[in-house]
């Protein structure tokens, strides 16, 4: 149980587009989601917490109008990276709290590879 | 603000030792420590999760400690094999604007040789 998903697992896209990045959780309903970003040979840094049905909370350093995050339903979150640079190139984990638990445990995803050429 | 610090940065070591991996924090107010497994390219794999309330916690091979008063967590692996090698990383978890959040060290990259 307890099993995150993303998609797509690996993309390309050209300098100045916008790219979608799918997070699902498969067997559980999760209100909060977690969206980090890891350079190579660094640390998970926490990009945003989203809520569903309300607006994401960014960390400080974080561009909310860069990487616009929807969380729709209690199973699917989106980070869109949009007009996408070369410096944007990372990788990219969702994570997912379960609903109606105590635990502060986040179940991870398998992350998401961006290159931006 | 909350940091996370993982000694060493890499670790080459021949199958069958024991090894120990360092995460010291800086802020103890913390709810849970979490370590983690992550191999090349790919997410990550919870090893262990300590409460705050607790000491240790042990899953297999496997031993994690934890001092919240000194700002330190050990993590022990027993009889290290090939299958071990990876990145392992230590987080913690803090309260922030949004309400939780986990805040990770740099990790530990370890190699056991065959």
């Amino acid at each position: 149980g307890a099993v995150v998903s993303q998609h797509p697992s690996w993309v390309i896209c050209k300098s100045g587009t916008s790219v979608k990045i799918e997070c699902r959780s498969l067997d559980f309903q999760a209100t909060t989601m977690f969206w980090y970003r890891q350079f190579p040979k660094q640390s998970l840094m926490l990009m945003a917490t989203s809520n569903e049905g309300s607006k994401a909370t960014y960390e400080q350093g974080v561009e909310k109008d860069k990487f616009l995050i929807n969380h729709a339903s209690l199973t699917l979150s989106t980070l869109t990276v949009t007009s996408a640079h070369p410096e944007d190139s990372s990788f990219y984990i969702c994570s997912a709290r379960a609903s109606g638990t105590s635990s502060y445990e986040q179940y991870f995803g398998p992350g998401t590879r961006l290159t931006v050429t | 603000k909350q940091e996370v610090t993982q000694i060493p940065a890499a670790l080459s070591v021949p199958e069958g030792e024991n090894l120990v991996l360092n995460c010291s924090f800086t802020d103890s107010a913390i709810y849970n420590l979490q370590w983690f497994r992550q191999d090349p390219g790919k997410g990550l794999t919870s090893l262990l999760l300590i409460q705050s309330s607790q000491r240790e916690q042990t899953s297999g091979r496997l031993n994690a400690s934890l001092d919240k008063s000194s700002g330190r967590s050990t993590l022990y692996i027993a009889a290290s094999q090939p299958g071990d090698s990876a990145t392992y990383l230590c987080a913690v978890f803090i309260t922030n604007q949004a309400g939780t959040a986990l805040i990770f060290g740099k990790g530990t990259t370890l190699s056991v040789s065959s």
